[in-house]
């Protein structure tokens, strides 16, 4: 158990419709990363908070977003689904920003139908 | 940027055989190094990791070596079990945590 906490597990959800994806991060981590991981792309970086503040932004798209909130949970909503945003994503958190190991949650597989 | 790369996959072993995986990255600065491994249907899990040059990480039996000279961080073990199946990622993180696009592996009996 990494001690990162990602709820729901399994989404299934319509074309068009609006999902919200919480990340509870370790006890005492500031940052919290998200990533998205579909079979043909590999694991891919989203978005970074750090103790509520974005950090740094990867490949999210404009219908995705974050945020972290003053108790350090985050949430990741996706809106106006499609076919293609079905996959996994994974959120991980460190303790703050230098070069340390991050630890990932188990992951919350979305199905878009 | 900073940016890693692995040697794609998949790799199919016997049990007992030797297992590399060629890992080498480009970073400015001096960069942490890791690699996670992700079990079927698992989020990913640290395997071990190297924070300065000639470091060697290890755990389960996995060994990585930090070489600055060459830029790489391969992992290796000596004889792989059929639990070792599994994808393997190589990662580097300076601020930014950035990953290679995994390989898969799998010991057969």
């Amino acid at each position: 158990d990494s001690g990162v906490t990602q709820t729901p597990k399994h989404l299934i959800t319509a074309t068009g419709q609006r999902v919200t994806l919480r990340c509870s991060p370790r006890s005492g981590d500031l940052s919290v990363y998200w990533y998205q991981q579909s079979l043909d792309q590999g694991l891919q970086f989203l978005i970074q908070y750090y103790n509520g503040e974005e950090r740094a932004k990867g490949n999210i798209l404009e219908r995705f977003s974050a945020q972290q909130f003053p108790d350090l949970h985050s949430e990741l909503n996706l809106s106006s689904l499609e076919l293609g945003d079905s996959a996994l994503y994974f959120c991980a958190s460190s303790p703050g920003t230098a070069n340390t190991e991050a630890f990932f949650g188990q992951g919350t597989r979305l199905t878009v139908v | 940027g900073n940016s890693v790369t692995q040697m794609e996959g998949p790799v199919t072993l016997s049990e007992e055989a030797f297992l590399t995986i060629n890992c080498t990255y480009t970073a400015t600065g001096y960069p942490s190094l890791f690699w996670y491994v992700q079990y079927p249907g698992e989020g990913l899990q640290l395997l071990l990791k190297a924070t300065k040059a000639d470091d060697k990480g290890s755990n389960k039996g996995f060994e990585a070596t930090y070489r600055k000279e060459t830029t790489s961080f391969h992992l290796e073990k000596g004889s792989v079990q059929v639990s070792d199946s599994a994808v393997y990622f190589c990662a580097l993180r300076r601020y930014k945590l950035s990953f290679g696009a995994g390989t898969t592996v799998t010991v057969r009996a």
